[in-house]
Order: structure tokens, then C-alpha cells, then sequence
């Protein structure tokens, strides 16, 4: 079984201030990890992802997640928030691919709201 | 950019008229896939395609069909629309299946609303 749990539906920092946003997932294999950014009105963008090697990860614009395997956890964290961060985040679990469908599950979303 | 566009880009339409929604890619990538994305949901899959005229059902298929008739084209049919299929559609692309390289790369979506 494979399933994805984002712990808050929304978040609100102010700027300048660190970032946190939590994941965690379920799977029965040892899995690939991502996170998205949509922004409003607009398509989902890669932000980084996990894929067995380094369980630090840094993505784009500042982002980084660890992977915690004890913890089947997987949060986005950014250590100053800018404006430009409000967004809403996704974060996804994929089984490795084997042939055939690889099942993919996305979280329910997290809202980020920056407070100027 | 992964070179996906959807069209319409915003459509609105009746219950229980047909509509076709078109996602078109340009890099010749086998992996195609339908979600739709509602307010708590997340995105939840319709239906996969791994191949031209090979397609699958997702979590979410009835009350749609797909086609793809030509790698670069998959197309979505509503065969008759419901209000619960007010929603906004993205279709995306996997470009690698090798193991755990497989992320998947969205179109800019479709809001489709059925009054």
C-alpha cells in the first residue's frame, strides 16, 4: 500500500522566517519522494526529489528535504521565506519503476502564506 | 518546460454534453497521463497511457475515456458531463521510467466547468 500525509493544510510565516512544511508517507517498497509548487492559477513544478542516493536533497529556489527513513518522513523546509514562496506544495510518493504502472499518490497540498 | 499543452485552456459546458479535452506533447514521451485536482484532494489519476492505443484506468475513470491515437496526442472525453466534473485537469508526462528517475513533468491545466 502506498500513501502520502501532509500534516497541514495551511501554513503562514512571516518573511525572513524559516520554513516548514511536513510529509509523511507510507509505501511498501523503498520509494521515490517529490515535491511540487503550484502556484495559483499555474501548473505543478518539480522542486526536488528523493531517489535513493542522499538523504538531503536540495531543489530549486533555496528548498531542501530530508529523507527520514525511520520516520517515513519527508519535509520541505527553506530557511527565509520570501514573497514569492506563497504557493501551494504537494508532496508525492512513487513506487520505483519495474514495469508496467508506477503508481504515483499525491498529497492533499499545503498552503503557504507569507506575511510580508 | 516539458513542452505539454492542454487545450481548452478554460471551458465552460452543460450537463450532459460530451466534451473532449486534448493534451499534446512534443518530445515523443510514452507515459502519458489524466489527473483531476479538487480543493483537499490533491491530484488523483484518470487514466494512463503507455503507448499509442495503450491506455489504462486510473482511481478515478468513471464517466471518462481516453484516446491516443498518436504519441504526441491524448485526448480525455467527458461522455456526458456532470457537475461533478467541475474541476481543473492537468495532463503530464514521465520522460524516464529507469528505476527511481521517474518524476513527472504537467501542462498548464484546463478548468472545466458543467452547469
Amino acid at each position: 500500500a502506498q500513501s502520502v500525509t501532509q500534516l497541514d493544510s495551511h501554513v503562514s510565516v512571516s518573511e525572513g522566517t524559516p520554513v516548514l512544511l511536513r510529509c509523511n508517507y507510507s509505501s511498501s517498497y523503498s520509494p521515490s519522494l517529490f515535491w511540487y509548487v503550484q502556484h495559483p492559477n499555474k501548473g505543478l513544478q518539480l522542486l526536488l526529489k528523493y531517489t535513493s542516493a542522499a538523504t538531503l536533497v536540495k531543489g530549486i529556489n533555496g528548498f531542501e528535504a530530508e529523507f527520514k527513513k525511520s520516520e517515513t518522513s519527508f519535509h520541505l523546509t527553506k530557511p527565509s521565506a520570501h514573497m514569492s514562496d506563497a504557493a501551494e506544495y504537494f508532496c508525492v510518493v512513487s513506487d520505483p519503476y519495474s514495469g508496467g504502472y508506477q503508481k504515483v499518490t499525491f498529497g492533499t497540498g499545503t498552503k503557504l502564506q507569507v506575511i510580508p | 518546460d516539458a513542452g505539454i499543452t492542454q487545450s481548452p485552456r478554460h471551458k465552460v459546458t452543460e450537463t450532459g454534453t460530451p466534451v473532449t479535452l486534448r493534451c499534446h506533447q512534443t518530445e515523443n514521451h510514452r507515459y502519458m497521463y489524466w489527473y483531476r485536482q479538487d480543493p483537499g484532494h490533491g491530484l488523483r489519476l484518470i487514466h494512463y497511457s503507455y503507448g499509442v492505443k495503450d491506455t489504462d484506468k486510473g482511481e478515478v475513470s468513471d464517466g471518462y475515456s481516453v484516446s491516443r491515437s498518436k504519441t504526441e496526442d491524448f485526448l480525455l472525453t467527458l461522455e456526458s458531463a456532470t457537475s461533478s466534473q467541475t474541476s481543473v485537469y492537468f495532463c503530464a508526462i514521465t520522460p524516464s521510467l529507469q528505476g527511481y528517475d521517474n518524476e513527472q513533468f504537467f501542462g498548464p491545466g484546463t478548468r472545466l466547468t458543467v452547469l
